[in-house]
């Protein structure tokens, strides 16, 4: 079946530590996206691909690198400049524009805790 | 600038109640989608209807429906005879083309808890 797969599904790090979350799709779909979630709040973008080698910052981007070498491949570094790194990861993608967008996909999630 | 409000923080009803969970967006724009997911506890967004902006026929599906009405920038869910099961953060969301792509901007959710 397709989808899209996170890993790992649980993460820790140690402070001062890069650590990179993998977000791989068997959908075919052209964008991929990141979202972080805090708890008790919404998502909010990190990093977005609309095409192979090519990505946009979202609204929290700071701290955060991505990588889209692969069109079924997005992952996304956490670097140490990252202050607070603790929270929910979440990857998405979708397939299409205008008329034939067909909403978005997301994975599992990937929770990152900083020990 | 785009934005979505979702003011119940949280919402507590007895199995079998009917529970409305509200949802108001702002856009500029004349084409956008409006979109409900359910988070259960282990974190999983689950999808549960996409709506574009031009079509505002209400929509009903099993237990749930929702109402849609741009004249108050509303799409509003219900939940008919609520169930235990039913219990998760729902999130409200709005997807308009922009830089080239597609962004999708979330509610901060309204988490719901049926009780038995």
């Amino acid at each position: 079946d397709g989808g899209i797969t996170q890993s790992p599904k649980y993460l820790f790090r140690k402070e001062g530590q890069n650590v990179t979350l993998s977000c791989e799709q068997n959908l075919n779909h052209d964008a991929m996206y990141w979202y972080r979630q805090d708890p008790g709040q919404g998502l909010r973008l990190i990093y977005y691909s609309q095409i192979v080698n090519d990505f946009q910052k979202g609204d929290i981007a700071e701290g955060y690198s991505v990588s889209r070498e692969k069109k079924e491949s997005f992952p996304l570094t956490v670097t140490s400049a990252q202050k607070n790194p603790t929270a929910f990861y979440l990857c998405a993608s979708i397939l299409g524009t205008g008329a034939s967008f067909g909403g978005y996909t997301f994975g599992s999630g990937t929770r990152l805790t900083v020990v | 600038a785009q934005k979505v409000t979702q003011a119940q923080t949280e919402i507590s009803v007895v199995e079998k109640e009917d529970v409305t969970l509200d949802c108001v967006y702002e856009t500029r724009d004349t084409t956008y989608y409006l979109f409900w997911y359910k988070q259960p506890p282990s974190g999983e967004l689950v999808f549960l209807i996409r709506r574009n902006s031009f079509d505002e026929q209400n929509e009903i599906s099993g237990r749930y429906s929702w109402n849609f009405q741009k004249s108050t920038s509303s799409f509003n869910f219900t939940i008919t005879a609520s169930q235990v099961v039913d219990s998760a953060v729902y999130f409200c969301a709005l997807s308009e083309w922009g830089d080239s792509s597609y962004k999708l901007i979330f509610g901060s959710g309204t988490r719901l808890l049926v009780r038995p």
